[in-house]
């Protein structure tokens, strides 16, 4: 399809294991962004990319969570040793332009459960 | 004190009322004002876009206040569908959102 694709939809881990979600954003799109919604809040802002250049991860909570997109278009977002606090969805988002500006579309979300 | 604070709600109407959200920031310097629209276990949705002028889209009206840095949206002769979290969103360097406004609106 042509929107953003997240995958896997659904994943649940044992605390301690590490588990990597990717997404694939609109082609062509610049920016691309992660955020964490836990259950009954907003979204949460976790770092934003600009092609291949991470230019913000002031969100990420911990140094357990890293995420890369070093070609510009695909990015993984991971998670090691996760703790039932990590459960939540992880929805990508992208935007055709290089400002935060633009209008940015969002996948349907990785659903994570840490059991 | 959180970038961008809503009021939770949840706010429940009846069809055909008149229902505002508002919403503010707390960073001076931000640029660009969204209200996107999440519905139950899917991703937000663009709704409108929000401009110091306001702007109007059919039932919806938003609005900008720079000096009080508050953002505002109006819906009008609300129906059944409108039901939904109303997120306010306001863009800087990166884009953040507030927790959400949920809207039920009842038969």
């Amino acid at each position: 399809g042509a929107g953003v694709s997240q995958s896997p939809r659904y994943k649940v881990a044992k605390r301690g294991q590490d588990v990597a979600l990717r997404c694939d954003p609109i082609s062509g799109h610049v920016s691309l962004f992660w955020y964490q919604q836990a259950l009954g809040q907003g979204p949460e802002f976790l770092t934003y990319f600009q092609n291949e250049a991470q230019l913000d991860k002031s969100g990420l909570p911990s140094d357990r969570f890293f995420a890369e997109r070093p070609e510009g278009s695909v990015s993984t977002l991971k998670i090691q040793r996760t703790q039932q606090e990590d459960s939540a969805v992880y929805l990508c988002a992208s935007s055709s332009g290089g400002s935060p500006g633009n209008t940015i579309y969002f996948g349907e979300g990785s659903w994570l459960t840490v059991v | 004190r959180k970038e961008v604070e809503q009021d939770p709600g949840p706010f429940n109407v009846p069809e055909g009322a008149t229902v505002a959200f508002n919403c503010t920031y707390s960073n001076s310097a931000s640029q660009s004002f969204f209200w996107y629209r999440q519905d139950c276990r899917k991703e937000p949705k663009l709704l409108m876009s929000v401009y110091s002028s306001g702007n109007e889209d059919g039932r919806f009206t938003a609005q900008l206040n720079r000096a009080s840095q508050y953002i505002s949206l109006l819906i009008r002769d609300s129906k059944l569908c409108d039901s939904a979290t109303y997120l306010c969103v306001v863009t800087f360097n990166d884009m953040r959102f507030g927790a959400g406004t949920r809207l039920t609106v009842k038969p």
